[in-house]
């Protein structure tokens, strides 16, 4: 079945280091793919989705590039910020756009001054 | 926009007591989603609805669980006979469709069977 595999965390880094959180998926079909984010105490919420394939999503500083050759979805930020600590999930869904979401373990992110 | 909405936040409980928790969705948002999550895993999908109707179930959704949304708006998850396994955040989504709508979540609700 579909499946989304992301890098394990904690990941540590210092203010404005660059981040990279690595996501690579199994999936019949074209799926679209999605990064959402958990603040401590809050929902998750959707950071930035991509449809298709070497479309790039980007939000808050944040981006991914859908790669149908790897199966990739990359989350990437130039400069990280102490308020960007939280826990990162890379999803997937069926062909159709937003249904069933399927999650990555997730990665939390810990930013330091 | 009120966001969804779950409740109880929080629920304790003794191994074999039933429970059911409640979500109301966005108001015009006619999907919506159960899901669940175990510390330091991923949301693991249950059920969705379509307004009233129950279009999918996972295999994860034992008999002892059942959702409900009777009138297309809010929806209630029940667990029968709980066990220790239980334990976890069950988190309540709602999306539009047809449309462009990602998934919103509740902020969930954490269970603890003892």
């Amino acid at each position: 079945g579909d499946s989304v595999t992301q890098m394990e965390g904690p990941v540590t880094l210092s203010e404005e280091a660059f981040l990279t959180i690595n996501c690579t998926y199994t999936a019949t079909g074209y799926p679209s793919l999605f990064w959402y984010v958990q603040y401590p105490g809050e929902g998750l919420q959707l950071l930035l989705k991509a449809t298709k394939a070497d479309d790039k999503g980007s939000n808050k500083g944040f981006e991914a590039t859908y790669r149908k050759e790897t199966t990739s979805f990359h989350l990437e930020k130039g400069s990280v910020q102490v308020s960007d600590s939280a826990v990162y999930f890379c999803a997937l869904s069926d062909a159709g756009g937003y249904n069933k979401l399927i999650f990555g373990a997730g990665t939390r992110l810990a930013v330091h001054p | 926009d009120t966001g969804v909405s779950q409740d109880p936040r929080h629920k304790i409980t003794k191994r074999g007591q039933n429970v059911t928790f409640r979500c109301d969705p966005i108001s015009e948002h006619n999907r919506l989603y159960w899901y669940r999550q175990t510390l330091g895993q991923g949301p693991e999908f249950l059920t969705y609805f379509q307004n009233e109707a129950q279009l999918e179930k996972s295999r994860l959704l034992s008999d002892r669980f059942s959702a409900e949304r009777p009138k297309g708006s809010f929806s209630t998850l029940e667990i029968q006979r709980t066990e220790q396994g239980d334990s976890a955040m069950y988190l309540c989504a709602s999306s539009l469709v047809p449309g462009n709508s990602p998934l919103h979540f509740g902020n969930g609700t954490r269970l603890t069977v003892t």
